[in-house]
């Protein structure tokens, strides 16, 4: 799976859009972006994935550059309840195999 | 949508001690489950791949014979820390694939003490 370079941490204030960006440049055709948020003490949770085109669920939108190296994930109203670390993956989709897990973006979101 | 549960979600046990800790697939069967741990700061690591009916596969570092891990149905897998010690003190993390394979869910963790 190809690696990605995220920054070690973000503040947004409350009620403003956070945009997340994560570099891949090593990504290769058949391999998707993911992005998960770990909220302290939890388990891992599931944002959104994309292969080329930019989507958008009702927790965040992904935005995949045309050459697809880079992507940025966009909580459109940050909330308290959104600080996390943001961890963005790339991998093929369909695999079977475990997600490798780098050190993400801590995400702190203030009133 | 799929859940993941796991079970204790948090325990403390003495030295020398076992302890198991159960990932289950609420609503969904899953062949393969993945095991990890994660310590204050760090980021999760796979300890193991759990497969139904047959061996887990541990990753390199990971003592098959202190973590054993026992995939007993399409919805359950078991890690059991043998003779665990305080440097087995973290936090346990459990993940299936989703049925289409697309994405994968987590377990809320358990969080493990000895002292």
């Amino acid at each position: 799976d190809a690696k990605t370079t995220q920054p070690p941490s973000m503040d947004c204030a409350e009620g403003r859009a956070a945009n997340l960006p994560c570099n891949h440049s090593t990504i290769s055709g058949n391999e998707y972006v993911y992005w998960y948020r770990q909220i302290h003490s939890q388990g891992p949770q599931y944002i959104i994935h994309g292969l080329k085109n930019n989507e958008t669920n009702e927790m965040a939108s992904l935005i995949i550059t045309e050459d697809r190296k880079s992507s940025t994930l966009i909580l459109p109203h940050a909330t308290l309840r959104d600080t996390a670390v943001y961890y963005c993956i790339v991998r093929w989709v369909g695999s079977q195999g475990n997600l490798i897990f780098g050190k993400g973006t801590k995400l702190s979101v203030k009133p | 949508g799929a859940v993941v549960s796991q079970h204790p979600s948090r325990v403390i046990c003495k030295s020398g001690t076992s302890v198991k800790i159960e990932c289950r697939s609420l609503d969904f069967q899953a062949t393969t489950m993945f095991w990890y741990r994660q310590f204050p700061k760090q980021s999760l690591m796979l300890m193991a791949t759990s497969n139904e009916g047959s061996k887990a596969t541990y990753e390199q570092g990971v003592e098959k014979d202190k973590f054993l891990i026992n995939h007993a149905s399409l919805t359950l897998s078991t890690l059991t820390v043998t003779s665990a010690h305080p440097e087995d003190s973290s936090f346990y993390i459990c993940s299936a694939p989703s049925p289409g394979q697309e994405t994968q869910y987590f377990g809320p963790g358990t969080r493990l003490l000895v002292l």
